[in-house]
């Protein structure tokens, strides 16, 4: 699986948009973008994944770059409750495997 | 639907004793992975079960074992004891039976474990 690059931390303020980069300049056509957080104590919590095209669900958008090699994840209007550690992570998809391999991803604090 | 659950959630164990950790994934999901987390080496995965099977195996020793039942529940044993084991312990359930939209990984709370 290709290795990511996300700054450690990040500081946002409360109510504005989050936009969390990640660099992955060694992605494989097969390799899909995932991304997960995780509150303190809390097991990790899936966000969002795709593969090329911008992806939207409930909790964020995921925006892919055309060369693939970087991605952005946007908290629309992040709250106090979104404060965590936000992973970046590619694998190849396919649904055969539930392995992960977890960088040391972005602490994102926001603020009031 | 119910959630992940891994008991205990605490543990205190001495060095060099053994200790068996339990996770109940969510009904209907055929993979479990389990994953250590320290301050220092972050999330690292430590081995995922299939049918009862391993499939993928992370780079730790033989102390750490695992398996899983009929029913997709798991247990992952660590024999001998380190300090170095101290550690959250999570566990999470995933479809993974192919095809996309089966991948999403969904993690328990985690057993933290303390070695004394």
């Amino acid at each position: 699986d290709a290795k990511t690059t996300q700054p450690p931390s990040m500081d946002c303020a409360e109510g504005r948009a989050a936009n969390l980069p990640c660099n992955h300049s060694t992605i494989s056509g097969n390799e899909y973008v995932y991304w997960y957080r995780q509150i303190h104590s809390q097991g990790p919590q899936y966000i969002i994944h795709g593969l090329k095209n911008n992806e939207t669900n409930e909790m964020a958008s995921l925006i892919i770059t055309e060369d693939r090699k970087s991605s952005t994840l946007i908290l629309p209007h992040a709250t106090l409750r979104d404060t965590a550690v936000y992973y970046c992570i590619v694998r190849v998809d396919g649904g055969n495997t539930g392995k992960l391999i977890f960088g040391q991803g972005t602490t994102l604090q926001v603020k009031p | 639907k119910a959630g992940v659950t891994q008991t205990p959630r605490y543990l205190i164990k001495t060095r060099g004793q053994q200790v068996t950790l339990s996770c109940s994934p969510i009904s209907g999901h055929r993979s479990v992975s389990w994953y250590q987390q320290t301050p220092g080496q972050g999330l690292q995965f430590l081995f995922e079960y299939f049918s009862e099977t391993q499939r993928n195996k992370g780079n730790f020793p033989g102390r750490f074992s695992g398996r899983q039942f009929s029913n997709s529940r798991s247990e992952m044993n660590v024999s001998t004891l380190e300090l170095g084991d101290s550690a959250l312990y999570l566990c999470a359930s995933s479809p993974a039976t192919g095809g996309l939209g089966n991948t999403e990984a969904f993690f328990g709370q985690g057993t933290r474990l303390t070695v004394v």
